[in-house]
């Protein structure tokens, strides 16, 4: 089993430039999760889906749209990158929502936005 | 103001050194409060999930205990593979979003 997967694993971006992040896990986990990850600052949450054909706001939503493509992939979008969005951004997931489920974290995407 | 602190910020140990980092929280109503393991590069890995204040976890050189306020994640004669960067992670209330701390980095020094 891969687990979780990201991709791609490094991106450089213009101002106002779109791109897409890919997650996708293999686990058979219902919910996943997208986070940002900042020097000197905690993960904090973008969005999340706690199942299939759901998906909720975190702690930091703006500037990011996401899609639950199916139970395995779960993907970011970036309409218009902003310099504030350079960030590495990890994908989560756990087997059930609602739950106390270990959270397993793939390798991360480290954006730059210039 | 945090939830969930993290302390120290920073952590130098020689191989050998046992030590303690914390993880105080300031939420009511604890579901679970998570320890994970992040290497330089890579993305957390789950290390402990404590559920009730009492309860104790051990991982080979790792001991990770629980009372109502705070967590500590005890390292035991700590070897230079130890270093990384640990993060504490406190589900609470009516949410079952985990709230992260902003970590400790450990290093060992051989």
């Amino acid at each position: 089993n891969a687990g979780v997967t990201q991709t791609p694993k490094f991106q450089v971006l213009k101002t106002g430039q779109s791109m897409t992040l890919q997650c996708a896990q293999d686990m058979n986990h219902n919910s996943m999760y997208w986070y940002r990850q900042d020097p000197g600052m905690g993960l904090r949450l973008i969005y999340y889906s706690a199942s299939e054909g759901t998906t909720d706001k975190g702690e930091v939503p703006n500037g990011y749209n996401v899609s639950r493509l199916n139970k395995r992939e779960f993907s970011l979008r970036l309409e218009s990158a902003a310099p504030s969005q350079t960030s590495v951004y990890f994908c989560a997931s756990t087997a059930s929502p609602l739950s106390t489920d270990t959270q397993y974290f793939g390798p991360g995407t480290r954006l730059t936005v210039l | 103001e945090d939830q969930v602190t993290q302390s120290p910020e920073a952590l130098r140990l020689q191989e050998g050194e046992s030590s303690s980092l914390n993880c105080s929280y300031t939420v009511s109503g604890l579901r679970g409060l998570f320890w994970y393991r992040q290497d330089p590069g890579k993305g957390p890995e789950f290390l402990f999930t404590l559920y009730s204040a009492g309860e104790e976890k051990e991982k080979e050189r790792l001991k990770a205990t629980l009372t109502k306020k705070e967590s500590f994640l005890h390292i035991t004669a700590p070897k230079p593979e130890d270093s990384a960067t640990y993060l504490c992670a406190v589900q609470a209330g009516g949410s079952y979003i985990p709230t992260f701390g902003r970590g400790t980095s450990l290093i060992v020094h051989p």
